[in-house]
């Protein structure tokens, strides 16, 4: 079974504080990993599409990377607006029957940067 | 561009009423659609996918069911709601492709159902 566990559960940091949020999986052959970000009522929005080892995206202060067993996303000198929750989601590569294109996402971490 | 349209935002109703949740996708022609349900402080739990009209797959037993009548409208429904149904449920679509693999999911706003 596909599993996906992301640390830590919460984050807090002030404004300008560099970190990263983890995320690590196990997946019977991985067909893409994607980081989504989620604002309070609101549905996710995609940020990245990772595919293979060694790969990394870039968006704003955002950069993701990804190893054969995890995924970081690195928040290089936040600001309050990039708190939200940031979740990962793997899609295992299609068994012929209900993994068809299905995600199995982590629970999330919640970032809050303050001022 | 694409859109996603979810309603009612949200929803209060009681033990034992019916259901019925409404999502539309614009500027795609044969998306992938899903049903997903979020807990309070939880991932999202993949109830439903569509890969074509009157298509559907249930990966969870459960309370609930879906329909596809149109191309590009996903409906969720239940006969009697149970106080389990509560949560955030939110409705995603991909593009057609290779089961949407490599694809990422996009994501409607979601309703807020509230069981009493």
């Amino acid at each position: 079974e596909d599993q996906v566990t992301q640390s830590p559960e919460a984050l807090r940091l002030q404004e300008g504080e560099s970190s990263s949020l983890n995320c690590s999986y196990t997946v019977s052959g991985l067909r893409g990993l994607f980081w989504y970000r989620q604002d309070p009522g609101k549905g996710p929005e995609f940020l990245f599409t990772l595919y293979s080892a060694g790969e990394e995206k870039e968006k704003e202060r955002l950069k993701a990377t990804l190893t054969k067993k995890e995924s970081f996303l690195h928040i290089t000198a936040p600001k309050p607006e990039d708190s939200a929750t940031y979740l990962c989601a793997v899609q295992a590569r299609n068994a012929g029957g209900t993994s068809y294109g299905k995600l199995t996402f982590g629970q999330g971490t919640i970032l809050t940067v303050h001022p | 561009s694409q859109t996603i349209h979810q309603w009612p935002a949200t929803l209060v109703q009681p033990v034992g009423s019916p259901l019925s949740l409404e999502c539309t996708v614009e500027g795609t022609s044969n998306p992938n659609l899903y049903w997903y349900r979020q807990a309070a402080g939880r991932g999202l739990q993949l109830l439903f996918y569509s890969v074509g009209i009157g298509q559907i797959s249930s990966e969870v037993p459960q309370n609930l069911s879906a329909s596809r009548p149109q191309d590009r409208q996903f409906i969720l429904s239940s006969k009697k709601l149970l106080l389990s149904d509560s949560g955030f449920y939110l409705c995603a679509w991909s593009p057609l492709g290779t089961g949407g693999g490599n694809q990422p999911q996009h994501f409607g706003d979601g309703t807020r159902l509230s069981i009493l």
